[in-house]
């Protein structure tokens, strides 16, 4: 059964960094691309970011590029979600999500960031 | 980037109802469409991809049929389960893009 648990949502700051953690189970790691999606409050889903099974490419979103960064560590079954120079608007709970040839087919719980004073 | 718009935004209806969502997509996506159920609180549930294929597990009341830039996603009877919302996404490319989404209401 695939599992993907991510951790690291908290209240943080605007300007501040956070970085979140996704711990994927049941599948091959290292054989699939992976992705963040966010979603924030009552609104709809946004795709954030992708990363190849490899970790040579990378791919963002214009409202998160040169701000968040993604990664994984493929000993570790864990994907990464490196996020600096936060915004109000970048409050959401964060979904990390298994990709299939860019079909996302599976979908972790989500963690809430919330970027706030 | 492809815009995705989905219509109607909030559908009324009853249990045992023939229920359609549309789904349009800004350019060809060719088949490069899925379906998503998501419930309040929980995470997206993959239903349909590659536009019209069930993903396993999924009840045969949901379908889904198009190409190129329209999509409709349809219920043949409406379960007290499917009360939800759904959105379309193209992944016609990396850059994936989702519909507004369709809350699905109690009459």
């Amino acid at each position: 059964e695939v599992q993907l648990v991510e951790s690291g949502g908290v209240l943080v700051q605007p300007g501040g960094s956070l970085r979140l953690s996704c711990t994927a189970s049941g599948f091959t790691f290292s054989n699939y691309a992976m992705s963040w999606v966010r979603q924030a409050p009552g609104k709809g889903l946004d795709w954030v970011s992708a990363i190849g099974g490899s970790g040579d490419n990378t791919y963002y979103a214009d409202t998160v590029k040169g701000r968040f960064t993604i990664s994984r560590d493929n000993s570790k079954n864990t994907l990464y979600l490196q996020m600096n120079s936060l915004r109000a608007e970048d409050t959401a709970v964060y979904y990390c999500a298994k990709d299939k040839q860019w079909l996302i087919d599976y979908w972790g719980q989500g963690t809430l960031v919330t970027v706030s004073s | 980037d492809i815009q995705m718009t989905q219509s109607p935004s909030t559908l009324s209806a009853s249990v045992g109802d023939r229920v359609t969502i549309t789904c349009r997509a800004s350019q060809s996506i060719s088949s490069w469409l899925a379906w998503y159920q998501q419930k309040p609180g929980k995470a997206p549930k993959l239903l349909i991809y590659k536009a019209s294929s069930l993903e396993s597990g999924v009840p045969s009341r949901f379908s889904g049929s198009g190409s190129g830039t329209e999509f409709t996603l349809t219920i043949s009877s409406l379960q007290p389960d499917d009360f939800a919302t759904y959105y379309c996404q193209q992944y016609d490319s990396y850059f994936r893009t989702f519909g507004q989404g369709t809350k699905v209401e109690i009459k």
